[in-house]
């Protein structure tokens, strides 16, 4: 069956350290995003790509980066320049436009 | 710009009660809108969804009605489980714009057996 992977579901990191969360598609979805996820909050966007090798900022950027070197995948880093980590974080990706979003089912990064 | 607004959870119900969540929508175009559910450490789902005014969407005993004159998207089970405890996001895209849809944020419905 066609969905979007995310691993690992639970990362522990020292403060300091860049991690990179892994986001993977088989729906052959051209767009993709990156959402942060608060205890009570909604969601809020980070990154998103339109197409191979193109990406743009979402509302809150500072302090990850991503890449979109394949169709299929849409790693995020959390940089050591993110005053906040600690978070729910979730890829998903649509084909076109007024299409329903995909979701994975999360990566819980806990920064001590 | 593109908003949507949702009732303030939690919304805490018995079970067999009547449930609705209150959705409102501003947007410079016509949108689709959608519910999406999420359950304790999962992703989002995709619930329902409708494309045009005066569509229903429905889909597990939910349902919801595309109200253009009222901008809303109330969505609505006649007799709520103990098992649809989860969040609600209600989101609307616009046709010809960016990829990005606009998401409300989010009620929480616990039901109580």
């Amino acid at each position: 069956d066609g969905g979007i992977t995310q691993s690992p579901k639970y990362l522990f990191r020292k403060e300091g350290q860049n991690v990179t969360l892994s986001c993977e598609q088989n729906l052959n979805h051209d767009a993709m995003y990156w959402y942060r996820q608060d205890p009570g909050q909604g969601l809020r966007l980070i990154y998103y790509s339109q197409i191979v090798n193109d990406f743009q900022k979402g509302d809150i950027a500072e302090g990850y980066s991503v890449s979109r070197e394949k169709k299929e995948s849409f790693p995020l880093t959390v940089t050591s320049a993110q005053k906040n980590p600690t978070a729910f974080y979730l890829c998903a990706s649509t084909g076109y436009y007024n299409s329903p979003l995909h979701f994975g089912n999360g990566t819980r990064l806990t920064v001590t | 710009g593109d908003s949507v607004t949702q009732m303030e959870g939690p919304v805490t119900l018995s079970e067999e009660a009547f449930l609705t969540i209150n959705c409102t929508y501003t947007a410079t175009g016509y949108p689709s809108l959608f519910w999406y559910v999420q359950y304790p450490g999962e992703g989002l789902q995709l619930l329902l969804k409708a494309t045009k005014a005066d569509d229903k969407g429905s889909n597990k005993g939910f349902e919801a009605t595309y109200r253009k004159e009222t901008t809303s998207f109330h969505l609505e089970k006649g007799s709520v489980q103990v098992s649809d405890s989860a969040v609600y996001f209600c989101a609307l895209t616009l046709s010809g714009g960016s990829y990005i849809p606009t998401f409300g944020r989010g009620t929480s419905l616990i039901v109580h057996p």
